[in-house]
């Protein structure tokens, strides 16, 4: 089945702890990026990736992290999460630019305390 | 301003009922749209993509107006099932790399 999967799920952590979000596509994708969505605006970009080893920033990306050393895999890396990173996370993948239809993983709940 | 607006809602409609949903965007040389549609905080899932002719698909349908900057999209004979927040999705440069989500649309069908 194609899809997009993150882990974990739901994740609370407390402020600082280093933590990865991974996600994993198997749609031989191009194109994977990450999104945080927070009540009343929206989905922000955060990082994107083009392909393996290129990536560049989004909208939001203070305070993150990601590497894309394999096609299929995007983690996104909260080196020292704040409580301001308490979010749902998206990570997102479509065969060339955001152009194509992204197919969405099902979500991450973060939150920091 | 913001890049993508969208009236927040929520829409509360009866079934078989038209609605309509507007959005705006700040980007004159915007050249693609989308419309993606979110079930309950779920991942978002491409509803259909917005032509500059305008598009259907069934219920629903696509506009574009360049000189007003809005997109719109029409619900015909609306189903309980069409209850989700609708987001419109506005690219802000050529590559499409950059795309900007409006904060979404809540549309609640009844019976």
């Amino acid at each position: 089945e194609a899809q997009v999967t993150q882990n974990p799920r739901y994740l609370i952590t407390v402020t600082g702890k280093k933590l990865t979000v991974t996600c994993s596509q198997n749609m031989n994708h191009e194109y994977m990026s990450w999104y945080r969505q927070d009540p009343g605006l929206g989905l922000r970009q955060i990082y994107y990736s083009m392909n393996v080893e290129v990536t560049d920033k989004g909208d939001v990306p203070e305070g993150y992290k990601v590497s894309r050393k394999e096609k299929r895999n995007f983690p996104l890396i909260l080196e020292s999460p704040s409580p301001n990173q308490t979010s749902l996370y998206f990570c997102a993948s479509s065969l060339w630019t955001g152009l194509n239809e992204q197919f969405f993983g099902p979500g991450t709940r973060l939150t920091v305390l | 301003r913001k890049e993508v607006e969208q009236d927040p809602g929520p829409f509360n409609v009866p079934e078989g009922a038209t609605v309509a949903f507007n959005c705006t965007y700040s980007n004159s040389a915007s050249q693609s749209f989308f419309w993606y549609r979110q079930d309950c905080r779920k991942e978002p899932k491409l509803l259909m993509s917005v032509y500059s002719s305008g598009n259907e698909d069934g219920r629903f349908t696509a506009q574009l107006n360049r000189a007003s900057q809005y997109i719109s999209l029409l619900i015909r004979d609306s189903k309980l099932s069409d209850s989700a927040t609708y987001l419109c999705v506005v690219n802000f440069d050529e590559y499409g790399n950059k795309l900007v989500f409006g904060a979404g649309t809540i549309l609640r069908v009844k019976s």
